[in-house]
């Protein structure tokens, strides 16, 4: 089994409506982040979570919020969506004892908002 | 502040060449420097890492990577590439509290 889980995986939505994606990972990280991918931009990071009590806004969270329902557990929130947050969506994760070690990513959630 | 560039989106080499792959970075502190694959449709593979040990890094895969500090480098190379090698490649630095700064990638195209 997949040790970061990313749900859906594909998503395809209408310019206003609320989008809920979900992380959820089995590596007992205490750090999550989330991502979105563009063509030629490479990822940027949208929010990232040092732990349950612990969240912080990354380079371009507007339009976005999170939920850090449990240390296994992340979610990503577009209140209403719009076409310009068409993207691929990561989840990553890393353990604070690695100070900064590497980071481990979920396979990815694609949206598209029409 | 920490960043890192990645010359470059596109690379084609023939099956059999070196692949080399560049990557420059910019840090406030002793940087942690990564290189990931992405290949399509999945997510993102760490290839190796720099950690401030052995400036030679060797990763899986045949990859391995010199780290410069005098030309703030960290080049991905591979003596001989194999079809297989197509994908998206990723330079990263770690800063501060984990967080980390992506280059924009470089897509590797091998010509059989």
């Amino acid at each position: 089994d997949a040790d970061v889980t990313q749900t859906p995986r594909n998503r395809i939505t209408k310019t206003g409506k609320r989008i809920m994606l979900e992380c959820s990972q089995t590596k007992g990280h205490d750090r999550m982040y989330w991502y979105r991918q563009d063509p030629g931009l490479g990822l940027q990071l949208i929010y990232y979570s040092f732990d349950v009590k612990d969240i912080n806004k990354g380079e371009i969270s507007d339009g976005y919020s999170v939920s850090r329902q449990a240390q296994a557990k992340f979610s990503l929130s577009l209140e209403s969506a719009i076409p310009n947050q068409t993207a691929l969506y990561f989840c990553a994760t890393s353990d604070s004892s690695g100070r900064r070690d590497e980071q481990f990513f979920g396979p990815g959630t694609r949206l598209t908002v029409l | 502040a920490q960043s890192v560039t990645q010359l470059g989106s596109h690379v084609s080499v023939s099956e059999g060449a070196l692949v080399l792959l560049r990557c420059n970075y910019s840090s406030s502190v002793p940087p942690y420097l990564f290189w990931y694959v992405q290949y399509p449709n999945q997510g993102l593979q760490l290839l190796l890492k720099y950690t401030s040990a052995a400036t030679l890094v060797k990763g899986i895969n045949g990859f391995e990577a010199e780290f410069k500090k005098s030309e703030t480098s960290f080049h991905l190379t591979k003596p001989s590439a194999h079809m297989s090698d197509a994908a998206e490649y990723f330079c990263a630095v770690s800063g501060n509290g984990n967080q980390f700064y992506f280059g924009t990638g470089t897509s590797l195209t091998v010509i059989p």
